[in-house]
């Protein structure tokens, strides 16, 4: 099946801890996006890629990585830089042409205790 | 700055009644612009989208949305709502490959 994949489900770290969040694609997807979702703020664009081996940053993207190795995938890193890290992220992808609209993954949800 | 804005955090409605979810946009150029679904702690679900020609635009579940370029407003539109439209309901705005969201709306179908 053709989709988009966010793994772990749910993630737990410890304050001070890196963490990388996966987003993989199989959709032949040339762009690429992460958002940080936080109840009443709606999606906040942290980083995108519109291509392989070049990404920009978004709306948030202190405290935050990315890599585009490899056109199927995006993993995020949240660093112990970003002072307040839990929140639902969540991955998309588009064909980034003609409007063509984005796919979205299921979300991982971040808690950092 | 560009920027999507809904100015409802929730929207209340009776089963049966129209449904109307508003979103306005301040972004350059000729933004593609999209409506999302989200049910709780899932992913978003793309409803209907605008790219060029007729100013209506219909969408999945009977949605439709109606693009008005002088008063930059996208708003969503439904005639009959159902108790099973009760969820988050974004707007979104592609302008040159970065696809920024509204803060979303919570949309209420009481029976």
């Amino acid at each position: 099946d053709g989709g988009i994949t966010q793994s772990p489900k749910y993630l737990f770290r410890k304050e001070g801890q890196n963490v990388t969040l996966s987003c993989e694609q199989n959709l032949n997807h040339d762009a690429m996006y992460w958002y940080r979702q936080d109840p009443g703020q709606g999606l906040r664009l942290i980083y995108y890629s519109q291509i392989v081996n070049d990404f920009q940053k978004g709306d948030i993207a202190e405290g935050y990585s990315v890599s585009r190795e490899k056109k199927e995938s995006f993993p995020l890193t949240v660093t112990s830089a970003q002072k307040n890290p839990t929140a639902f992220y969540l991955c998309a992808s588009s064909p980034h042409r003609d409007g063509t609209e984005a796919f979205f993954g299921q979300g991982t949800r971040l808690t950092v205790v | 700055a560009q920027s999507v804005a809904q100015p409802e955090d929730q929207v209340n409605v009776a089963e049966g009644n129209p449904l109307t979810v508003k979103c306005t946009y301040s972004v350059s150029g000729n933004p593609y612009l999209f409506w999302y679904v989200q049910y709780p702690n899932r992913g978003l679900q793309f409803l209907l989208k605008y790219i060029t020609g007729d100013n209506l635009v219909k969408g999945s579940y009977g949605f439709e949305a109606e693009f008005n370029k002088s008063q930059t407003s996208f708003h969503l539109k439904k005639p009959s709502a159902l108790v099973s439209d009760s969820a988050l309901y974004f707007c979104a705005a592609d302008s040159w490959g970065k696809l920024q969201f509204g803060a979303g709306t919570q949309v209420v179908v009481t029976p």
